[in-house]
């Protein structure tokens, strides 16, 4: 059973830019939810993606939108970087949008400079 | 959302029982108490849930007090590999979309 996976490992940006971060899901897992880790925190919920569809979002401004695709992998997107996007980024599956366990992929660590 | 109060940190020797207690005085009847761990430079990792009775795994137990407005995560024999940000989360579960609130959680140092 492959767990979940993200890419890329890490990534370095300049203000302003645009990012892409990909993650699959683990295998028979239909739904996807994008955290973010500031330094020294815990993860803070972006969003989830349960059958394609964006299912509950936490407080982040819609700069931050993302895609499940048809084998559940899914991406974030980040237009308009900030200083303070550089975070590392966790992807976690789950079976159900309601599941009780979720699986943390090991995360993109971005740096905005 | 509830929220869920634990100490900054935590140490114990290996091969003791670890005890890391977590308060949820605002507690709902249908949250859940969920325990994640987050070892340095990897994802955060399932431990154990429970709602009303005590819970045992292969990696800890879960003992909740009878009101739930407190409950304990239990390491039975400390290792190294145990050493790790332990979170405690109340969870709605059931229809609602996946969210954990993850609060600053408990760095636990454990000692050869």
């Amino acid at each position: 059973e492959t767990g979940v996976t993200q890419s890329p490992t890490h990534l370095i940006k300049t203000r302003g830019q645009q990012v892409t971060l990909r993650c699959s899901s683990q295998s028979g897992h239909n739904t996807v939810s994008w955290y973010q880790q500031a330094l020294g925190q815990g993860p803070q919920f972006i969003f989830q993606y349960y059958r394609e569809e964006e299912n509950g979002r936490g407080n982040f401004p819609p700069r931050f939108s993302g895609l499940q695709f048809p084998n559940y992998s899914s991406e974030l997107n980040v237009n308009a970087l900030e200083l303070d996007d550089s975070a590392l980024y966790l992807c976690a599956s789950s079976l159900l949008a309601g599941g009780n366990e979720q699986f943390f992929g090991p995360g993109t660590r971005l740096t905005v400079l | 959302d509830a929220k869920t109060t634990q100490p900054n940190s935590m140490e114990s020797n290996e091969e003791e029982p670890v005890h890391l207690p977590c308060n949820h005085s605002t507690i709902s009847g249908t949250d859940y108490i969920h325990w994640y761990r987050q070892l340095p430079s990897q994802g955060p990792e399932y431990v154990i849930h429970g709602l009303t009775s005590n819970v045992n795994n292969r990696m800890a137990s879960l003992a909740i007090a009878e009101d739930r407005k407190s409950s304990t995560l239990i390491l039975h024999r400390a290792t190294l590999r145990d050493a790790a940000v332990y979170y405690c989360i109340l969870y709605a579960g059931g229809t609602s979309y996946g969210k954990l609130t993850f609060g600053q959680g408990t760095i636990l140092t454990v000692h050869p």
